[in-house]
């Protein structure tokens, strides 16, 4: 059973234009998410975090957003660059602490020129 | 400076056959963490070393699985008799500490036939 769903394996943006992927979490008891990008042949890289209390987290082109009423939360990256086209996994855990994060089965990105 | 490196990049094998994975942390870090991402599925946390406490295998499938690390640096997963179903991409991870970011390695991909 996926706690953690990114329910669209892939998606296409223009250059210059906003992507936003989408994570949805079944266990309320999450509390600390982040999103990881990965490029072919390479580790996943952390990109940006955001713990429960807060509901946005900014770090230049990237925000995340967390809804947890909904038990939802989305990257946004704008203005997208060729650059970023890589896959996105969202990831969560009880507790800021905790080394045991849940990832999701990732979203591929391509951004277009 | 280096980061996370594993061996061999990519492993082929017959079903049955033992197979050993390798990962070289991050000099200094002395969290280590191993992950399998199958087929279409997001990274599945393995097992977790912390200096010299005794690791959390919470994560591994089967007895078939063991890790080691020796000397609170290089670490070695062992897939005993593998099975078909063990063919996944292996991630190795390492931090400064418990919660600390993770710095991914670039995966070994065990493909068992």
């Amino acid at each position: 059973d996926q706690q953690v769903k990114q329910n669209s394996p892939s998606l296409s943006v223009q250059e210059g234009r906003i992507s936003i992927l989408n994570c949805d979490y079944t266990n309320s008891m999450f509390d600390y998410f982040l999103w990881y990008k990965k490029y072919p042949a390479e580790g996943p890289t952390f990109l940006i975090s955001i713990s429960s209390i807060k509901d946005k987290n900014e770090d230049g082109r990237f925000t995340v957003f967390l809804n947890k009423s909904a038990k939802h939360l989305s990257l946004h990256i704008v203005p997208s660059q060729p650059g970023d086209s890589a896959v996105y996994f969202c990831a969560a855990s009880e507790t800021p602490g905790t080394y045991k994060y849940i990832f999701g089965t990732g979203t591929r990105l391509k951004v277009l020129a | 400076g280096a980061g996370v490196s594993q061996s061999p990049s990519n492993k082929v094998t017959e079903k049955g056959k033992d197979v050993e994975l390798r990962c070289d942390p991050i000099s200094g870090h002395t969290a280590l963490y191993w992950y399998r991402q199958s087929l279409g599925q997001g990274l599945e946390f393995l097992i977790y070393f912390q200096g010299n406490s005794a690791p959390d295998k919470s994560g591994l499938p089967s007895d078939r699985f063991s890790a080691e690390r020796t000397g609170g640096s290089v670490s070695t997963l062992t897939i005993q008799r593998t099975q078909q179903e063990d063919s996944a991409v292996y991630l190795c991870a390492s931090s400064l500490g418990l919660g600390s970011e993770q710095y991914f390695g670039p995966g070994t991909r065990l493909t068992v036939t």
